[in-house]
């Protein structure tokens, strides 16, 4: 079975802190992704990167960024958090399909739930 | 763009009864993937069932299946023979592709289902 695992399932912190939150997958996906859930938003896309290196934005990238120096690690760093970032956060992975569109499910981590006090 | 609608926020179902949970979705595209996904008060989201548009035949996994209706653009879970285990946030999916074996999923903003004893 495909294992996303999240650094921390709760966490606080304070405004202006900078927090990084890690993801971990053991399939060698090369697929990650970033998304913040909210009340009555469903899951919004953060950023998401298709190899080592490289990143791209996704729906909501302000005041966000991400690295990817291996391949089974995706981090998210908000570099001056503030309290509009309270929300849980869930990691993905998924590995590329063929053709046009893959098809392929993302498999998703237990999520963090981060407040920013 | 594309949009995934869940218009019913809250749904309940006694134990062994079905119950439909109901998703639309808008898109110019003509392939494309549409998944339901379950997240139980545990938190992982975990996948239920995947449909790809080119096929005509509705998918089942066990007691879920779906109701898909291309032209209609309606994307509906059944679940029979429900069980406690099933109470969760469900949230309907679509699939478009970003290129380079890339894709990016676009989520409702979801159902949660309670099942009575």
């Amino acid at each position: 079975d495909v294992k996303v695992t999240q650094s921390s399932r709760y966490l606080v912190k304070r405004t202006g802190e900078k927090v990084f939150l890690e993801c971990v997958q053991d399939m060698d996906h090369e697929n990650m992704f970033w998304y913040r859930q909210d009340p009555g938003l469903g899951l919004r896309l953060i950023y998401f990167s298709y190899d080592v290196k490289m990143k791209e934005k996704g729906d909501i990238p302000e005041g966000y960024s991400v690295s990817r120096e291996k391949k089974e690690r995706f981090s998210l760093i908000l570099e001056s958090a503030s309290t509009n970032q309270t929300s849980m956060y869930l990691c993905a992975s998924s590995s590329p399909g063929t053709g046009q569109i893959s098809g392929q499910p993302q498999h998703f981590g237990d999520g963090t739930r981060l407040s920013i006090l | 763009a594309q949009t995934v609608t869940q218009s019913q926020p809250e749904m309940s179902v006694q134990e062994a009864e079905t119950v439909t949970l109901s998703c639309t979705y808008d898109t110019s595209e003509s392939n494309y993937y549409l998944f339901w996904y379950k997240q139980p008060p545990s938190r992982q989201m975990i996948l239920v069932i995947r449909q790809e548009a080119y096929k005509q035949q509705n998918a089942t996994e066990n007691r879920f299946s779906v109701n898909f209706q291309k032209a209609a653009k309606s994307f509906s879970l059944k679940i029979s023979d429900s069980q406690l285990g099933d109470t969760a946030m469900y949230f309907c999916a679509f699939m478009k592709p970003l290129g380079g074996n890339t894709d990016k999923l676009i989520f409702g903003t979801g159902t949660r289902l309670q099942v009575f004893p």
